[in-house]
């Protein structure tokens, strides 16, 4: 069963933040919230991750909200190239050997 | 540093036949985690390996095998090809420490660009 609730689609105009947010109400103390992009029929890229502070690469920031049932990632100023699906998904510390479980993801259009 | 590696990016086989995927983690990661990704199912574990040993596995069938070789290269292979087989399959290499669960290590996975397989 999916740990996470995220909308479907977003849309977002070029050059704007945007901000995914996700559900995991059920989210264990040692659980890591990660967050993946999918360009179309490209592999999974690695964005970010964070277990209860607040995080920033040079891709995109992470909020995750003080009692850790929800975050938002956010991209300072999207681009065209932002366009993809957005995976939020938790994962214990250390489970190396688990598969990550993806959802279906929010489908971010970056408009111009 | 490289990124992960898939070969071949393409490959078109007939129904009955069987497929080797080939995976090169990044330089220094021991584990090697395979995904098949359908417009139907999304994205699957198939299973993991580390240090040559598979130590988790996803809902598969036995059709379904992998390997993993000294230097971390990894391979999977599809037997007795079906037209659901058809999809892409995705390695990810994490530079995982042994402790398991509960260890402090966030395993961080990192995807390479997948090999696009067409069943006929």
């Amino acid at each position: 069963d999916a740990k996470t609730t995220q909308p479907p689609s977003m849309d977002c105009a070029e050059g704007r933040a945007a901000n995914l947010p996700c559900n995991h109400s059920t989210i264990s103390g040692n659980e890591y919230v990660y967050w993946y992009r999918q360009i179309h029929s490209q592999g999974p890229q690695y964005i970010i991750h964070g277990l209860k502070n607040n995080e920033t690469n040079e891709m995109a920031s992470l909020i995750i909200t003080e009692d850790r049932k929800s975050s938002t990632l956010i991209l300072p100023h999207a681009t065209l190239r932002d366009t993809a699906v957005y995976y939020c998904i938790v994962r214990v510390a250390g489970g190396g050997a688990d598969g990550l479980t993806f959802g279906k993801g929010t489908h971010l259009i970056i408009q111009p | 540093k490289a990124g992960v590696t898939q070969t071949p990016r393409y490959l078109i086989k007939t129904r009955g036949q069987q497929v080797t995927l080939s995976c090169s983690p990044i330089s220094g990661h021991r584990s090697v985690s395979w995904y098949q990704q359908t417009p139907g199912q999304g994205l699957q574990f198939l299973f993991e390996y580390f240090s040559e040993t598979q130590r988790n596995k996803g809902n598969f069938p036995g059709r379904f095998s992998g390997r993993q070789f000294s230097n971390s290269r990894s391979e999977m292979n599809v037997s007795t090809l079906e037209l659901g087989d058809s999809a892409l399959y995705l390695c990810a290499s994490s530079f995982t420490l042994a402790g398991g669960a509960g260890s402090t290590s966030t395993d961080t996975q990192y995807f390479g660009p997948g090999t696009r397989l067409t069943v006929l």
